[in-house]
């Protein structure tokens, strides 16, 4: 059964700063990689998808990257602003039955 | 607009009165899934459906049922709701793309079972 393990569960830290979240995944046999954002209340907000033939993605100040092999994600957020505070979930796909989550990150940027 | 809604988004109810939350997709999505969201546990899977008439269990299904008589809507039913179904739940739509199924979420339903 698929184990998805989010580091650090929250993270602050002051504006301008780059940061990196983390996932973890224990089967490698997925489809694909998708970063979430969650803002409090609200629904999820799809960030990046990364195929599993797929090494990174880019969108903005956010990139992803993905090593299939070692069932490992970072998301990498530069110059970090506080419209960026939130709750970012990592989830991974292993087919058609739906995507398993970690628990996520909660992100506080000070401004 | 491409979305996913669901209906009601808050809602408020007594253990063993009967409830459906609805979802619709406008994207003729193939898969449909409900997930509910809980502190501490996370995002996790209730019931999925990977065309009209086919449903099947994910992880929690225990007190739900489901059913997939239209490719656009996938209504979550609580035959007799009990206080620990008090959660947010989420509907998820997804179509098989190139890299597999990128997954679009609902608003969520916040339920509260008294």
């Amino acid at each position: 059964k698929q184990e998805v393990t989010q580091i650090p569960a929250a993270l602050s830290v002051p504006e301008g700063e780059n940061l990196v979240l983390n996932c973890s995944f224990t089967d490698s046999a997925i489809y694909n990689l998708q970063w979430f954002r969650q803002d409090p209340g609200k629904g999820l907000t799809s960030l990046l998808l990364i195929q599993s033939s797929q090494r990174e993605q880019t969108s903005g100040r956010l990139n992803a990257s993905l090593d299939k092999s070692s069932g490992r994600s970072t998301l990498y957020i530069a110059a970090s602003q506080p419209g960026d505070s939130a709750t970012y979930l990592c989830a991974v796909e292993g087919g058609a039955d739906g995507l398993t989550f970690g628990k996520g990150t909660h992100l506080i940027i000070q401004p | 607009e491409a979305q996913v809604t669901q209906n009601p988004r808050y809602l408020i109810t007594v253990t063993g009165k009967k409830l459906t939350v609805t979802c619709s997709q406008n994207m003729n999505h193939e898969y449909m899934s409900w997930y509910r969201q809980d502190p501490g546990l996370g995002l996790r899977q209730i019931y999925y459906s990977m065309n009209v008439e086919v449903t099947d269990k994910g992880d929690v299904p225990e007190g739900y049922k489901v059913s997939r008589k239209e490719k656009r809507n996938f209504p979550l039913i609580l035959e007799s709701p009990s206080p620990n179904q008090t959660s947010l739940y989420f509907c998820a739509s997804s179509h098989l793309g190139e890299g597999g199924y990128e997954q679009y979420f609902g608003p969520g339903t916040r339920l509260t079972v008294t």
